[in-house]
């Protein structure tokens, strides 16, 4: 899998608005990007996925750049609740199945 | 709809003895995957299986680690002969079998295993 960049940590104030920004330039054609979070003591939780076009679903926007090199995943109103290990994957999709390859994640900080 | 179920969620073993880990996956996901989180690092990606077949078990250990996923019942990761390097959590994944987009894994709350 291709690799990702990620900051260490955020953070942000609750109620603001949070981007999260992933660095993938050596990304492929056929590489879907994936956010996944993990809240302290429990397991990973998918958050979003895209290939090109911006996404938006209940958790989160995804912005993808025009070349795919970079990506910024976007919480509208950051909550207590969304403090987690945030997580920008690189992934063949479609109609494959295969491993996730984390890296090390932004540990996000939301302070009240 | 019953999200992917792990039990026990704390297992205390002493060393040599064996561990054995459950997943029961999602309604309708027949392909498990196994992940396991050493304190202090990252999520690491150990075995890929499909309903009687492994199908990529490129992280796991060569030695004491086997995992299966019988055509009945849930998916198991053993441990023989556990050693204290091997305290971590244990992730469970899950993903469906039909739809547009297949490779979205759905993760159990992890077993915590200890080795005294």
């Amino acid at each position: 899998d291709a690799k990702t960049t990620q900051p260490n940590s955020m953070e942000s104030n609750e109620e603001e608005p949070v981007h999260l920004p992933c660095n993938h330039s050596t990304i492929s054609g056929t590489d879907y990007i994936h956010w996944y979070r993990q809240l302290p003591s429990q397991g990973p939780e998918y958050v979003i996925h895209g290939l090109t076009s911006n996404v938006n679903n209940r958790m989160a926007s995804l912005a993808i750049a025009e070349d795919r090199k970079s990506s910024t995943l976007i919480l509208h109103r950051a909550t207590l609740r969304d403090a987690a290990v945030y997580y920008c994957i690189l992934n063949a999709g479609g109609t494959s199945y295969g491993k996730l390859t984390f890296g090390q994640g932004t540990i996000l900080t939301v302070h009240p | 709809n019953a999200g992917v179920m792990q039990n026990p969620r704390h297992l205390v073993r002493r060393r040599g003895q064996e561990a054995r880990l459950r997943c029961s996956p999602m309604k309708g996901h027949s392909h498990v995957y196994w992940y396991r989180q050493l304190p202090e690092e990252g999520l690491k990606f150990m075995v890929y299986l499909q309903k009687e077949n492994i199908i990529d078990e490129s992280g796991m250990p060569k030695e004491r680690f086997s995992a299966e996923f019988p055509k009945e019942g849930p998916s198991i990761l053993r441990i023989q002969q556990v050693v204290r390097g091997d305290s971590a959590a244990y992730f469970c994944a899950s993903s469906p079998s039909l739809g547009t987009y297949k490779n979205i894994q759905y993760f159990g709350a992890g077993t915590r295993l200890s080795v005294l």
